[in-house]
């Protein structure tokens, strides 16, 4: 089945630590997003890119990287430097190109700091 | 940016139709609204986008009003498994990436049996 897979479910990061969350998708789709999502809050946009080896920052990027090497995968790299990791992030995709197209999202990654 | 506003929750009888209601007064011309709903613990779910006419799909209809500055969804027959958090959404002016959507704090949508 094509989808987006978000691996691990559950991740936990000790202080100081950098942890990566992966994002696959089999959609072929061009465009992929990473929000973070707080409790009882919305989604907020912390990178995208809109092809391979190409990203733009989102509304909250600090303390977080990505890569996009491969058009099927864009992992997020939550560093040492984000001092308030704790919450649900989500991956989507979308075809790419056109600006009124629909979202598909992952299953998301409940990240919790020890 | 186009900001909307809900209500934050709302209850529904099963079987019954679901009206959620959603104000987007500063909506430009050429800005689609999406809806969106989330289950707990999941990734948000696609349910619709218009721009001016209504819209019907399998899940849902989409009832703009002619000046644009508010919308409805509609799920015609709610079940229990459509309890979830409703967003609507607009894409902010200017931008040019679908992924620049503003999510808000939603409906949250409770079905009743």
């Amino acid at each position: 089945d094509g989808g987006i897979t978000q691996s691990p479910k559950y991740l936990f990061r000790k202080e100081g630590q950098n942890v990566t969350l992966s994002c696959e998708q089999n959609l072929n789709h061009d465009a992929m997003y990473w929000y973070r999502q707080d409790p009882g809050q919305g989604l907020r946009l912390i990178y995208y890119s809109q092809i391979v080896n190409d990203f733009q920052k989102g509304d909250i990027a600090e303390g977080y990287s990505v890569s996009r090497e491969k058009k099927e995968s864009f992992p997020l790299t939550v560093t040492s430097a984000q001092k308030n990791p704790t919450a649900f992030y989500l991956c989507a995709s979308s075809i790419g190109g056109r600006w009124n197209e629909k979202l598909f999202f992952g299953s998301g990654t409940q990240l919790s700091v020890l | 940016d186009a900001k909307t506003t809900q209500p934050p929750s709302m209850d529904c009888a099963e079987g019954r139709a679901a009206n959620l209601p959603c104000n987007h007064s500063t909506i430009s011309g050429n800005e689609y609204v999406y809806w969106y709903r989330q289950i707990h613990s999941q990734g948000p779910q696609y349910i619709i986008h218009g721009l001016k006419n209504n819209e019907t799909n399998e899940m849902a209809s989409l009832i703009i009003t002619e000046d644009r500055k508010s919308s409805t969804l509609i799920l015609p027959h709610a079940t229990l498994r459509d309890t979830a958090v409703y967003y609507c959404i607009v894409r902010p002016p200017g931008s040019s990436n679908t992924g620049k959507l503003i999510f808000g704090q939603g409906t949250t949508l409770q079905v009743k049996p």
